[in-house]
């Protein structure tokens, strides 16, 4: 199940299941957005991405969605391993400019 | 793939001393480079964006006389945290991206934690 806790929402999957990872985006200009995934003391991990003249982009066991209507996005991670435990962020980019905003983040615990 | 550096990985301060981070590219040519903080629990904020060769460009509510930033090289950029008290105790994560690359060529060293006493 999710639970939400002072800082950072967690969502507990078994090995094997599918995992949805949401992400809520604020700016109505960015037009392209990314997956990263970060393990315990390390840095960013590119995952996936998706430019917003797409709706669903597919990559090996992961499935981003982008809903633009309600400035929502989504990371399906499918048959979730132990190895896929960390927390995951979304970032959001406007066109034109270099940077990269973060979301909250969502850890995810993969228990076998 | 790119791979970019961190050093110290970690590092415990006194207060009120000064501590400096580094970045490095290996190999590749970072024309940019990017200084995250992140606090435990909580998310990457930018802190600053730097060019090599040109000043800083910090995000609005950090110091930049408390948060030194240095490009001097296409494959080095250093982070000095001056006066460090312990609400500067954070993870400092830095990423670099060569040219006029994409967005997702934005590739992240390992971190440096930062503790202050």
């Amino acid at each position: 199940g999710e639970s939400v806790g002072l800082h950072l929402p967690t969502l507990s999957v078994q090995e094997g299941d599918n995992s949805i990872i949401n992400c809520a985006y604020s700016n109505s200009a960015s037009d392209y957005f990314i997956w990263y995934k970060q393990e315990s003391g390390k840095g960013p991990q590119f995952i996936i991405d998706i430019r917003s003249n797409m709706d669903k982009r597919q990559g090996q066991r992961v499935t981003v969605l982008l809903n633009k209507t309600v400035k929502h996005l989504s990371l399906q991670i499918a048959a979730t391993q132990p190895g896929d435990s960390a927390v995951y962020f979304c970032a959001e980019n406007i066109a034109g400019y270099s940077t990269l905003t973060f979301g909250k983040g969502t850890m995810l615990l993969v228990s076998p | 793939g790119a791979v970019v550096s961190q050093h110290p990985s970690w590092v415990i301060c006194k207060s009120g001393t000064s501590v400096k981070i580094e970045c490095r590219s290996l190999d590749f040519q970072a024309t940019t480079m990017f200084w995250y903080r992140q606090f435990p629990k909580q998310s990457l904020m930018l802190m600053a964006t730097s060019n090599e060769g040109s000043k800083a460009t910090y995000e609005q509510g950090v110091e930049k006389d408390k948060f030194l930033i240095n490009h001097a090289s296409l494959t080095l950029s250093t982070l000095t945290v001056t006066s460090a008290h312990p609400e500067d105790s954070s993870f400092y994560i830095c990423s670099a991206r060569e040219g006029l690359a994409a967005i997702y060529e934005q590739y992240f060293g390992p971190g440096t934690r930062l503790t202050v006493t």
